[in-house]
């Protein structure tokens, strides 16, 4: 069956890098595209960015300059890089697959930006 | 990019019907898709494509619209169908709406 899990710290000082990891299973990633949402406690969800089948990546415009996606598709994991972390970075960070629509998704790991 | 604009909040009684809007502030044909989110849990995909029901999401709730404006109808409304409902577009860079929060009176 088709699964995603999210894995990384759970705090992560200002001005440093979050790096996470999405290990999917049930589907492959040369097929399918997988994205990074997050959402701040208590507010909505934000796409972030995605990589597609063929590995090219689309980005939020407002994180572009900040934010990396890669993958290894022989290890079924999809990374996720920001750098320079504020306190507003502070979320849970879900990576999910796209079809039509977002399908399936992680329980989403929380990310804590604080000294 | 493309706002998606949704109604805050609603209360309604086990057994109505409700409607949720959302509304595109551009075109995005019927590249709309609704999900479902409740406290703690990760969102969950209801409607895909503006009114194609996710496989094994019951049959009380059903998508339309095109273009600008969508609706989600839930009908009729249970207890467990308290949580907050996102549409979110895919037209061109993803985005959501501010969610809808629905509660049960």
């Amino acid at each position: 069956q088709v699964q995603l899990k999210e894995s990384g710290p759970g705090l992560v000082q200002p001005s440093q890098t979050l790096s996470l990891t999405c290990t999917v299973s049930g589907f492959s990633l040369t097929s399918n595209s997988v994205h990074w949402v997050r959402q701040p406690p208590g507010k909505g969800l934000e796409w972030m960015g995605g990589i597609w089948g063929d590995g090219s990546t689309d980005y939020n415009s407002a994180l572009k300059s900040r934010l990396s996606i890669s993958r290894d598709t022989s290890k079924s994991q999809v990374f996720l890089k920001m750098n320079s972390l504020q306190t507003d970075d502070t979320a849970i960070y879900f990576c999910t697959r796209d079809t039509e629509g977002f399908d399936y998704w992680g329980q989403g790991v929380m990310v804590t930006v604080s000294s | 990019d493309t706002v998606l604009t949704q109604s805050p909040a609603l209360a309604v009684s086990p057994g109505e019907r409700v409607t949720i809007s959302c509304r595109a502030s551009e075109s995005v044909s019927t590249l709309m898709h609704w999900y479902q989110q409740k406290p703690g849990q990760q969102p969950k995909l209801l409607i895909y494509l503006a009114s194609n029901l996710e496989s094994g999401v019951p049959a009380r709730f059903s998508g339309s619209g095109s273009g600008t404006d969508f609706t989600l109808t839930i009908d009729p409304v249970e207890a467990d169908d308290t949580a907050t409902y996102y549409c979110q577009q895919s037209w061109n860079d993803p985005t959501f709406g501010a969610g809808t929060k629905l509660e049960l009176k």
